[in-house]
C-alpha cells in the first residue's frame, strides 16, 4: 500500500499555531496536489506543484502554503490565518507526459485535522 | 467555468438491483472525465476513465458529450459496493490541468 504516504493520520492543534501536513510519493510522479476533503463538499483543490520550487495555487489556497524542495516532498503547511482549518486533507501526485497530467491520479491515505 | 455536478448526496438500492449515480459537467474544452471510489477506511482510488471504456467491478459509465454526462451504471449492486462515489472532470490547459471533482454520492447496498 505505498506509492504516498502522508503523516500523521490525525493531526490536533490549538486555534493560532501553525502546523505542516508531511507528503511524500515514490512513484517518480512530477505533479503533486493537496486537496481538502469536507463532508458533502467533494475534494477542492488546496495548492499544487508541477515541478520542484514551483507551485500554483488551487481554488482555496488563503490560509494555506507550501513548498517543493524535493520531488518527492510536497509538505502543506495550515496556518493561523485559514479560518477553519479542521478537515480531512488529502495528498496526491499525478505523472506528466509533455508537462500535461496523464493517467490516473493517485492519493495518500490523509490525515485528519482537528483544531481545538 | 468547469463545474461537475453529481445531483445525489446518498442513494440506496437493495442488493442485486441496478444502480445508477449521476454525474453532469460544464466544460468548454474536450472533457476528459474520471470515476473515483472511497470504500470505509480505504483511500480514494481510480475506479474507471472515459478514455479506456473498460468495465471494472461490473460497472461501466459512457460520455454523452450531447447531454455532457457521464454516469456510472451496474446491472445488479453488491453489498461491498457501498462507497463514497467522486466524478471528476480534468480540465484547463497548458499545463495548469487539474481535476475538478463533484461532491460525490455515497452509495448504500442494502442486503
Amino acid at each position: 500500500d505505498g506509492g504516498i504516504t502522508q503523516s500523521p493520520k490525525y493531526l490536533f492543534r490549538k486555534e493560532g499555531q501553525n502546523v505542516t501536513l508531511s507528503c511524500e510519493q515514490n512513484l517518480n510522479h512530477d505533479a503533486m496536489y493537496w486537496y481538502r476533503q469536507d463532508p458533502g463538499q467533494g475534494l477542492r483543490l488546496i495548492y499544487y506543484s508541477q515541478i520542484v520550487n514551483d507551485f500554483q495555487k488551487g481554488d482555496i489556497a488563503e490560509g494555506y502554503s507550501v513548498s517543493r524542495e524535493k520531488k518527492e516532498s510536497f509538505p502543506l503547511t495550515v496556518t493561523s490565518a485559514q479560518k477553519n482549518p479542521t478537515a480531512f486533507y488529502l495528498c496526491a501526485s499525478n505523472n506528466l507526459a509533455g508537462g500535461r497530467p496523464y493517467n490516473e491520479q493517485f492519493f495518500g491515505p490523509g490525515t485528519r485535522l482537528t483544531v481545538l | 467555468a468547469q463545474r461537475v455536478t453529481q445531483p445525489e448526496k446518498l442513494l440506496s438500492v437493495f442488493k442485486g438491483a441496478p444502480v445508477e449515480l449521476k454525474c453532469n459537467y460544464s466544460y468548454s474544452g474536450s472533457p476528459e472525465l474520471f470515476w473515483y471510489v472511497q470504500y470505509s477506511r480505504q483511500r480514494l482510488q481510480l475506479l474507471l476513465r472515459h478514455i479506456s471504456r473498460e468495465s471494472i467491478k461490473g460497472f461501466t459509465a459512457d460520455l454523452n458529450k450531447g447531454e455532457t454526462s457521464f454516469h456510472l451504471k451496474k446491472p445488479f449492486a453488491q453489498e461491498e459496493d457501498s462507497a463514497m462515489y467522486y466524478c471528476a472532470l480534468r480540465a484547463g490547459w497548458g499545463g495548469s490541468e487539474k481535476l475538478v471533482f463533484g461532491k460525490g454520492t455515497k452509495l448504500t447496498v442494502n442486503p
